[in-house]
């Protein structure tokens, strides 16, 4: 089975630039996660989709950062316009349910200069 | 809102020796605990995953309990070696209360094993 695919791995941009990551889960998960990981912290997340919909999006940064999941399938995160406070590892993670084990993906490392 | 702890914050240990990692969190209402390795720069290992059903797992030199009553969870790792060196994270994923499908994170451990 394969796992959660994630690109780009690295990334390297201007502040005020504008990025974008893509992501593939698990065939079959209808729930998808976008986390933000800052050196020397644990993961935070940012917005989880059930299907195409977005269940939670408390702590996505509305102003500049979007998502989304077109189908239910592939799901992309923008950042518009990058700041240097940005520079993290974004990863994606799946699961078949809302409550059950999360997969995660290899991750994107952002470094915004 | 449920909340990880992990301590220490960083450990540094001689080759060969057990040590134990430690976690806490705040809301008992947990589906699974899920402790992950983190390579420098690189994404997350799984390493045990604790049913809330669960006391323990065990995978090779690894050993995590979880007592739900406590809010703990520890990673006994026996005789360490240099390739163990990483960041350890533990996750819990809450079943109910105001977390409710969340997976909260601790803010990990970083191990240093030195031969």
């Amino acid at each position: 089975e394969a796992g959660v695919a994630q690109s780009p791995r690295y990334k390297i941009i201007e502040k005020r630039q504008s990025v974008a990551f893509w992501c593939n889960p698990i065939s079959g998960h209808a729930t998808l996660y976008w986390y933000q990981q800052i050196l020397g912290q644990g993961p935070k997340l940012l917005i989880q989709f059930q299907n195409n919909g977005v269940v939670d999006d408390s702590q996505l940064p509305k102003d500049r950062f979007s998502a989304e999941r077109l189908k239910g399938v592939d799901s992309t995160l923008k950042i518009q316009p990058a700041k240097l406070e940005d520079s993290a590892v974004y990863l994606c993670a799946s699961s078949s349910l809302r409550i059950d084990t999360q997969y995660f993906g290899p991750g994107t490392r952002l470094t915004v200069l | 809102k449920q909340e990880v702890t992990q301590i220490p914050a960083a450990l540094s240990v001689p080759e060969g020796e057990n040590l134990v990692l430690n976690c806490s969190f705040t809301d008992s209402a947990i589906y699974n605990l899920q402790w992950f390795r983190q390579d420098p720069g690189k994404g997350l290992t799984s390493l045990l995953l604790i049913q809330s059903s669960q006391r323990e797992q065990t995978s090779g030199r690894l050993n995590a309990s979880l007592d739900k009553s406590s809010g703990r969870s520890t990673l006994y790792i026996a005789a360490s070696q240099p390739g163990d060196s990483a960041t350890y994270l533990c996750a819990g994923l809450n079943a109910g209360g105001t977390s409710y499908g969340k997976l909260t994170f601790g803010q990990g451990t970083i191990l240093t094993v030195h031969p």
